[in-house]
């Protein structure tokens, strides 16, 4: 089955700087790739996707990358603010067989200090 | 996110004791989802199912059963053969032909 990496585990930055989490992923046939935002006790929330067929997204603040070949895709704050604090979580996707199956990665905590 | 209710906010079990968590929705989706999650870890599936009256294990099923008789619902049952239960647990859906998936506000399971 797919298997999803997840790096740094935790990350602190000062206001006002980037902040890029990587996530790796096994399964070539992957096909889609969201990006969830949780906060203590509440649920996941998608903030941000992309399909196998474009290479960047971006909006406003956040940006995602992907690169097929080397299996590889990246999230990306700019600016960041201390509301942007929070578990971050990668994920993909795996159609075959119409399963629709998504893999986590295990989760950034990122911490924005004012 | 609003169309996916999740019920009770918190559940205590006591040993030996089977539980069930609701999952409801409102958004006529077609497949909806069981996850687990731990501290430190990210979510991993218990049980899925893509259209009524059927369902599929996940990577973590044991000591756990489902049901999908209704569109709307998938509860989840925790039995007294899942000896370490105590977890927040998520449930999702997913339009039939959308990729994304949307959680619902989660249930946080302890053990008496």
């Amino acid at each position: 089955g797919e298997n999803v990496e997840q790096h740094p585990s935790t990350l602190s930055v000062q206001e006002g700087d980037s902040a890029v989490i990587k996530c790796t992923y096994s399964d070539s046939a992957s096909n889609y790739f969201p990006w969830y935002k949780q906060e203590l006790g509440k649920r996941p929330q998608l903030i941000i996707d992309i399909r196998s067929n474009v290479g960047e997204k971006k909006d406003q603040r956040i940006a995602v990358t992907l690169n097929k070949t080397a299996k590889h895709f990246s999230l990306h704050i700019t600016e960041t603010q201390p509301e942007d604090s929070a578990v971050y979580f990668c994920a993909a996707l795996y159609s075959g067989a119409g399963s629709y199956q998504l893999t986590f990665g295990k989760g950034t905590k990122l911490s924005v200090i004012p | 996110d609003g169309g996916i209710t999740q019920s009770p906010k918190y559940l205590f079990r006591k040993e030996g004791q089977n539980v069930t968590l609701s999952c409801e929705q409102n958004l006529n989706h077609d497949a909806m989802y069981w996850y687990r999650q731990d501290p430190g870890q990210g979510l991993r599936l218990i049980y899925y199912s893509q259209i009524v009256n059927d369902f599929q294990k996940g990577d973590i099923a044991e000591g756990y059963s489902v049901s999908r008789e209704k569109k709307e619902s998938f509860p989840l049952t925790v039995t007294s053969a899942q000896k370490n239960p105590t977890a927040f647990y998520l449930c999702a859906s997913r339009v039939g032909v959308g990729e994304t998936q949307y959680f619902g506000p989660g249930t946080r399971l302890l053990v008496l």
